[in-house]
């Protein structure tokens, strides 16, 4: 089976930065996505990683080890409107290409 | 953009009755699915369509049923909905994928179900 592991909650001050930790065990890993979910809306993609390596989408960026089974989404420059969860999923190839298995999110607020 | 559209935001009803809930994509996706989100739990699958008339059990499949007649629709029924099936309800889409792909599923914006 697959076990994802995310803080539960983060903290951080508008204008810095912050990095959110999501760590995995499968044994058939093939890609790990992020999404941002305000409250009370729909989960939302932000990053696709399946190579070793940081991908950068202007203020946010995603990491991924396969050798430690870790990734991290960073954001910079926060905003208030980055108040949100952020959910990490990772694709397994064991349960199938089609579906993703989640982890239980990080809620970020971002305070003035 | 894919637009995933759910019947309803939020929705009471009471044990023992049959539940509906309905999703409509509009972007030819062939594979559907059905999360519930719950506080501490995460998104969890319930049911999972990878084309018309076809479906597999999720994580939790217990107490629900599906119905996908036409692609761009999927069903969730709660046969006798129970108290414990309070919760948010997601539907998701997605393009049909080999591995290594980076197609995302795009979800609904999540119905509110209260049982009471």
């Amino acid at each position: 089976g697959q076990n994802i592991d995310q803080p539960t909650e983060m903290t951080a001050t508008e204008g810095a930065i912050v990095q959110i930790n999501c760590t995995y065990q499968t044994s058939g890993f093939n890609g790990l996505f992020w999404y941002q979910q305000h409250a009370g809306e729909a989960p939302t993609f932000l990053s696709y990683n399946v190579l070793d390596g940081l991908e950068e989408k202007g203020r946010f960026s995603s990491f991924l080890s396969r050798s430690k089974g870790y990734s991290y989404l960073l954001l910079k420059e926060l905003q208030m409107k980055d108040s949100a969860s952020y959910l990490c999923a990772v694709r397994d190839r064991d349960t199938g290409f089609q579906k993703l298995v989640f982890g239980t999110g990080t809620r970020l607020l971002v305070s003035p | 953009d894919v637009k995933v559209t759910q019947s309803s935001r939020y929705l009471v009803k009471r044990t023992g009755e049959k539940v509906f809930l309905e999703c409509v994509q509009d972007m030819d996706h062939e594979n559907m699915f059905w999360y519930r989100q719950d506080p501490g739990l995460g998104l969890r699958l319930i049911y999972f369509s990878y084309d018309v008339k076809m479906k597999e059990k999720g994580d939790i499949p217990e107490g629900y049923s599906v119905s996908r007649e036409k692609k761009e629709r999927f069903s969730l029924i709660l046969e006798s909905a129970s108290t414990n099936q309070t919760s948010m309800y997601l539907c998701a889409s997605s393009l049909s994928q080999g591995g290594y792909s980076n197609q995302p599923q795009h979800f609904g914006d999540g119905t509110r179900l209260s049982i009471l």
